[in-house]
């Protein structure tokens, strides 16, 4: 079975200033390992995915994510938050390159103050 | 393309009601996912379609819960009775190629 443990549900950050939204998975094979954002009420907008290859990925609005095997962890980082970012972030992993059975994590909010 | 519709955008019904959600797909897409979304249990699969084919439905918590996919462009899911635990929000999403595209959700309150 796989899950996702993303820590801590609430993150402010000041304009401005780096982003950091953890997230930790579990799997028995080898992952496939996505980052979706949802703002206010609309469905999730998938950022950036890991499937084989390059550990770092660049995603949608800047955001990057690294794929560190030893530590399980594909935490999604943002050198400059804007207002704009305000939003919930979920990580997700499959075992399957394709959206299959995706197990989301309980998301993170994100809160950018000025 | 508009993306992938979901109607009604709110529903509120009384207990023992039946529901119908409904989703338009994104044209071309060959995968259909229902999702639920609380703040509890966050974000569970219910069940997802292959070319209009139901390939696993262990996501679907009761037999209250039905949803079939008659085409490629339409797709319900049936709650009938409904109960105040069903109060949700409901996300159809369609994929290709491995990218996910969500519609904007169902919002039920089932009082």
């Amino acid at each position: 079975a796989q899950s996702v443990t993303q820590l801590g549900s609430h993150v402010s950050v000041s304009e401005g200033a780096l982003v950091l939204l953890r997230c930790n998975y579990s799997s028995s094979v080898p992952p496939y390992l996505f980052w979706y954002v949802q703002y206010p009420n609309q469905g999730l907008q998938l950022l950036l995915k890991y499937t084989t290859g390059a550990t770092l990925v660049k995603g949608i609005n800047g955001f990057e994510a690294e794929f560190k095997k030893s530590e399980t962890s594909f935490h999604l980082t943002k050198p400059s938050a804007h207002m704009s970012d305000a939003a919930e972030y979920f990580c997700a992993v499959s075992s399957q390159g394709g959206s299959e059975k995706l197990v989301f994590g309980k998301g993170t909010k994100l809160t950018v103050n000025p | 393309d508009a993306g992938v519709i979901q109607s009604p955008r709110h529903e509120v019904t009384e207990m023992g009601q039946e529901v119908t959600l409904r989703c338009k797909p994104i044209s071309g897409h060959d995968y259909l996912f229902w999702y639920r979304q609380t703040m509890m249990r966050g974000l569970e699969l219910l069940i997802y379609f292959n070319n209009n084919v139901p390939i696993d439905d262990s996501g679907m918590p009761e037999d209250r819960f039905s949803a079939k996919m008659p085409n490629a462009s339409f797709s319900t899911l049936k709650i009938q009775p409904s109960e105040p635990r069903d109060s949700a929000v409901y996300f159809c999403a369609s994929s290709v190629a491995g990218k996910l595209f969500f519609g904007s959700g169902t919002q039920l309150s089932v009082l």
